[in-house]
This record gives structure tokens, C-alpha cells and sequence, in this order.
């Protein structure tokens, strides 16, 4: 299986602040990465495809990039309705798997 | 606008079978994913998939449950099911089931998810 691993476990950042997790995947997935937010009580929403494709609807504020073994999701001014829990997935080959996840919380 | 609803029993007693069905509204569950699948999560933990069911009718499932798990497509009823045998407490967890469509290999639709607790 492949392993994907996310820092920071967890981030508390400011209304206004870039914030910016990492995913590291344990073998080279070309860009076949995805990025999800997560509120409690609600599914996973789909954010970026592709390491680097907004999904329709999501602001632009947010951007994911990297390819092969590391990628990183950014926010660049983070908005107070962007707490949550975000994770990492690989589509490259099956098992498809998750990263641990990243907490953010407002300050 | 397609939608995705889990439905089944809350509780389910160990060793026996956890069924779930996912019922697709707004589409055509043939022609409406490249795959559905389901994936879940355990209380305050990540998300861990368990497989999927391409159009084909082929699946495809996590090899840490490969032995106990089953997903079908019922086209008459538009809706897809996932069978899971055999369960413990380490099966309860928060099911979610969820489309990938056909222009790109992510989950992009997914259900509201449903809490199963596996208890005697």
C-alpha cells in the first residue's frame, strides 16, 4: 500500500494568514493526489483533483501543487469558515488511501 | 444534481453481516460514475476506503478486508450495497459511500454517511 503522510497534524492560524499542510506520499504518484476539507458531522468535500485542479465551486484561495512524491495544499488568506479537518489521497493505484489528516482551528 | 443517501441498521451484533445501501437520486447510476464506493470512519479517526464497483461491474477492495467484503450494483433500484461479513467493534465507524465520475479519479460526490455501531 501506499503511505501518505500529512504535516502538520494540527494548525491553529488567524483570519487573514497563509496556511499551508504538506502530504508526502511513500512512493512516486505522478499527480494523481486529491485534497479534501472535512467539518465535523459532515462528509469529506472535494477540493483540489489532480494535485492541482480547483473543483468547481471551491474558492480560489485555495491551491494545491507538487507531483511525484511531495505535495502541498495552501490556503492563502485563511477565511473563518475554513476550520476543519483536511486529508490527502492518492487515486494512483488501489488501495486508495488517505492521509492522517490535518486539523485546522481559528485562533 | 446528483445525490447520494446511505441507508441501513445502526447496530449491528459481532460476527454477523453489516449491509448498506446507497441510493443514487438525480442520475442514471449506469452512466452517472466511472465508480462508486464506499469508505468509512471510525469515531474521532481518518478515512479508510473499502472498495468500488465499476460500471463494468468489476470491484475492487481494500486487501485489509478483501476476505469479508462484497459491493454490488442493482440497476433496477439505482442503488449500490456493500456487504461486510464477519464484523468486530473495529468495524464501527461512520459509512460513507461516494461517486468517482467519469472525467477524473477522485471522490467528488459523497452521502451524508451513516453511524454503525457493532455491539452485542
Amino acid at each position: 500500500d501506499i503511505q501518505m503522510t500529512q504535516s502538520p497534524s494540527s494548525l491553529s492560524a488567524s483570519i487573514g494568514d497563509r496556511v499551508t499542510i504538506t502530504c508526502r506520499a511513500s512512493q512516486s504518484i505522478n499527480n494523481f493526489l486529491n485534497w479534501y476539507q472535512q467539518k465535523p458531522g459532515e462528509a469529506p468535500k472535494l477540493l483540489i483533483f489532480s494535485a492541482s485542479s480547483l473543483q468547481t465551486g471551491v474558492p480560489s484561495r485555495f491551491t494545491g501543487s507538487g507531483s511525484g512524491t511531495d505535495f502541498t495544499l495552501s490556503i492563502s488568506s485563511l477565511q473563518s469558515e475554513d476550520f476543519g479537518t483536511y486529508y490527502c489521497q492518492q487515486s494512483f493505484t488501489t488501495p486508495r488511501t488517505f492521509g492522517q489528516g490535518t486539523r485546522v482551528e481559528i485562533k | 444534481q446528483l445525490q447520494l443517501q446511505e441507508s441501513g441498521p445502526g447496530l449491528v451484533k459481532p460476527s454477523q453481516t453489516l449491509s448498506l445501501s446507497c441510493a443514487v437520486s438525480g442520475g442514471s447510476i449506469i452512466s452517472a460514475a466511472k465508480a462508486w464506493s464506499w469508505i468509512r470512519q471510525p469515531p474521532g479517526k481518518g478515512l479508510e476506503w473499502i472498495g468500488f464497483v465499476f460500471q463494468s461491474g468489476n470491484t475492487y477492495f481494500n486487501p485489509s478486508l478483501k476476505s469479508r467484503v462484497s459491493i454490488s450494483v442493482d440497476r433496477s433500484t439505482n442503488q449500490f450495497t456493500l456487504h461486510l461479513y464477519s464484523v468486530t467493534a473495529a468495524d464501527t465507524a461512520v459509512y460513507f459511500c461516494a461517486r468517482t465520475p467519469n472525467w477524473v479519479d477522485a471522490f467528488d460526490i459523497w452521502g451524508q454517511g451513516t453511524m454503525v455501531t457493532v455491539s452485542s
